[in-house]
């Protein structure tokens, strides 16, 4: 099976500007995931979505936002880019695994990564 | 406010012995954890989860321990291999419904194996 797929790989751009990430999960996941790293922070989730829709988000201003499509691809947005969001965003698709003992077990699966980098 | 912790930034080892990478948690609606791995320039790769009704996991080389009363888990690797070298992430999901795509990541350990 072919692992996560992001493009592109590297992104350069100028604040104010928006940019479009793109994401292929593994085929058959459904669940698919954005995550932020930077130096400072760590990885730090954006959001996730699940069948087209949003069902998580995490702590970023609106300015970043998703979408998936029907095929399960996932894109994110960014706009009015800030020198702050110069990170490397990833993104990761996961698929139910049963239970254990009633604890539900799912593995999330990164792709390469989008270095972004605002200048 | 940090809720997964992991307070060594970085650990050196002797090729051939053990490696522990610690993480430390506040929430206590966690209940799953998994470790990854990455490499300069690539995504962060699974190497092994455990659940909260468990205390040990054991995968090959790699065996997860977890202290729910402590809020504790460590990564132990048995033996270390030069290939071993990378940034070493916690994570941890919550109990709760649909929140459990959502996880919480430690800041990572950078993990230096020696020849």
């Amino acid at each position: 099976k072919a692992g996560v797929t992001q493009t592109p790989r590297y992104l350069i751009k100028t604040r104010g500007q928006q940019v479009t990430l793109s994401c292929s999960p593994i085929s058959g996941h459904r669940s698919v995931s954005w995550y932020q790293q930077t130096p400072g922070q760590g990885l730090q989730f954006l959001f996730e979505y699940f069948s087209e829709t949003q069902r998580n988000k995490g702590n970023f201003p609106g300015r970043f936002s998703g979408r998936q499509f029907s095929n399960s691809r996932s894109e994110m947005n960014v706009s009015t880019l800030e020198l702050g969001d110069s990170a490397l965003y990833l993104c990761a698709s996961s698929s139910p695994q049963g239970r254990e003992q009633g604890v539900a077990k799912n593995i999330q699966y990164f792709g390469a990564g989008t270095r972004l980098s605002v200048l | 406010d940090q809720q997964v912790k992991q307070n060594s930034p970085s650990l050196s080892v002797q090729e051939g012995r053990i490696s522990i990478l610690n993480c430390d948690y506040t929430n206590s609606m966690f209940d799953y954890f998994l470790w990854y791995k990455k490499y300069p320039a690539e995504g962060p790769t699974f190497l092994i989860s455990i659940s909260s009704i468990k205390d040990k996991n054991e995968d090959g080389r790699f065996t997860v321990f977890l202290n729910k009363s402590a809020k504790h888990l460590s990564l132990h690797i048995v033996p270390s291999q030069p290939g071993d070298s990378a940034v070493y992430f916690c994570a941890a999901r919550p109990i709760v419904g649909g929140s459990i795509y959502k996880l919480t990541f430690g800041k990572g350990t950078l993990l230096t194996v020696n020849p």
